[in-house]
């Protein structure tokens, strides 16, 4: 089955800490992946996505995240967590042939603890 | 509009009623999705349209759901006989082209539906 599997439905950090998210996917071809962010009461927003050009993508507010095709892995990191960065994470998947939505994970909520 | 508005922000509705939710993708966007997300879970497929089509339906959970879109533009999500279980945010989301390949998809703020 394609899908993502994101580890760890819980994560707390303390502010300035390392942020990581972890998100492994299942596929038999090529994956583009994306990572969407959701405030609270608040729909969901691209934060950034890979689409087989670099594999070290960039995305707004500092995040980045690195697709990595050995360990089947696109983990979302932050080297510095800020207060503002509480929120619930998803990651999720999409591909080059035949799927017209995206397949998302079950999402991570991220604390940060001042 | 600048982006997706989904209309009503809440609802709540006695169970065994009739509910319409409304999504109003960004302008131009052709392909439209709706998506259900259920307290601890992660989005769930429902629906997706290419225009006014709906080339997959297979996410729909029962015969009491039901979607339309007209003009290519707005869509309505219907839930007959709402259940308990129904309880949730649906969201929407609409893209420029039929495949999220090189978009991410742009979400609405969705409808939180409560069944009492």
């Amino acid at each position: 089955a394609q899908s993502v599997t994101q580890l760890g439905s819980h994560v707390s950090v303390s502010e300035g800490a390392l942020v990581l998210l972890r998100c492994n996917y299942s596929s038999s071809v090529p994956p583009y992946l994306f990572w969407y962010v959701q405030y609270p009461n608040q729909g969901l927003q691209l934060l950034l996505k890979y689409t087989s050009a670099a594999t070290l993508v960039k995305g707004i507010n500092g995040f980045e995240a690195e697709f990595k095709k050995s360990e089947t892995s696109f983990h979302l990191t932050k080297p510095s967590a800020h207060m503002s960065d509480a929120a619930e994470y998803f990651c999720a998947v999409s591909y080059q042939t035949g799927a017209n939505n995206l397949f998302f994970g079950t999402g991570t909520r991220l604390t940060v603890i001042p | 509009g600048a982006g997706v508005s989904q209309s009503p922000s809440n609802k709540v509705t006695e169970k065994g009623k009739d509910v319409e939710l409304r999504c109003d993708p960004i302008s131009g966007h052709t392909a439209l999705y709706w998506y259900r997300q259920s307290l601890g879970q992660g989005l769930e497929f429902l629906i997706y349209f290419q225009g006014n089509s709906a080339p997959d339906k297979s996410g729909l959970p029962s015969d009491r759901f039901s979607a339309e879109r007209t003009g290519g533009s707005v869509s309505t999500l219907t839930i007959q006989r709402t259940q308990q279980e129904d309880s949730a945010v649906y969201l929407c989301a609409s893209t420029p082209a039929s495949a999220a390949l090189n978009y991410g998809y742009t979400f609405g703020s969705g409808t939180r539906l409560t069944v009492v």
